[in-house]
């Protein structure tokens, strides 16, 4: 089946690292994704990781593939005010099929 | 990068009408549009997936006689909500692909608040 499943809130101070994690099911998911949504917004692509990547680095953003544990998590460094926002990992089985979307983390970044 | 319009951004009508929302991809050509609805503090649920020119792909529970796709050109992809009722109240966002390689990522547009009353 497609399960996407993330915690709901997370709550860091300004500068301190931000760990997003999210479980999926589907054992065939090839494309992941992390989706950012400010309020009212549509949603930006912060970063993807094909399913044969163990991990991928871009700027302030890691993010971290577990296989075999169906296991994905998103690390923003230095996290920033404007960084607060709606986080969402999705899963993609092949190039051109539908997102699953799962439930979104709600970071809230304290100065 | 690739740009997907989305308008309106905020609606208000009156329970029974009819209201027509539009996406377009102002600097690709989208093969493939999907639609999704959220609820407040939840996730995207997709609603159906449509295709230039031919007939959309309705996700299982969604009425197609209730929200009618359109994708009559490459640019452009319309959802109309007909006969609407204060339960269809919320936030519609569109995605539009140039095609169905990786490298043709998921550009999503800016969303349709709609509430009805």
């Amino acid at each position: 089946g497609e399960d996407v499943e993330q915690s709901l809130f997370l709550s860091v101070r300004e500068g301190d690292s931000s760990v997003i994690n999210c479980t999926y099911t589907d054992s065939s998911s090839t494309y992941l994704y992390w989706y950012k949504q400010e309020p009212g917004a549509g949603l930006q692509l912060l970063t993807y990781i094909f399913s044969n990547m163990d991990m991928k680095q871009d700027q302030r953003l890691t993010v971290l593939l577990n296989k075999k544990d169906k296991h994905l998590s998103l690390r923003i460094a230095d996290t920033q005010t404007g960084d607060s926002a709606i986080y969402f990992c999705a899963e993609s089985r092949n190039q051109g099929g539908k997102l699953i979307f799962g439930q979104g983390t709600e970071l809230s970044v304290k100065p | 990068g690739a740009v997907v319009s989305q308008h309106p951004s905020r609606v208000i009508c009156k329970s029974g009408t009819s209201v027509k929302i539009e996406c377009r991809s102002l600097d690709f050509q989208a093969t493939t549009m999907f639609w999704y609805r959220q609820f407040p503090k939840q996730s995207l649920m997709l609603m159906a997936t449509s295709n230039e020119g031919s007939k959309a792909t309705y996700e299982q529970g969604v009425e197609k006689d209730k929200f009618l796709i359109n994708h009559a050109s490459l640019t452009l992809s319309t959802l109309t909500v007909t006969s609407a009722h204060p339960e269809d109240s919320s936030f519609y966002i569109c995605s539009a692909r140039e095609g169905t390689g990786f490298n043709y990522g998921y550009t999503f547009g800016s969303g349709t608040r709609l509430t009805v009353v």
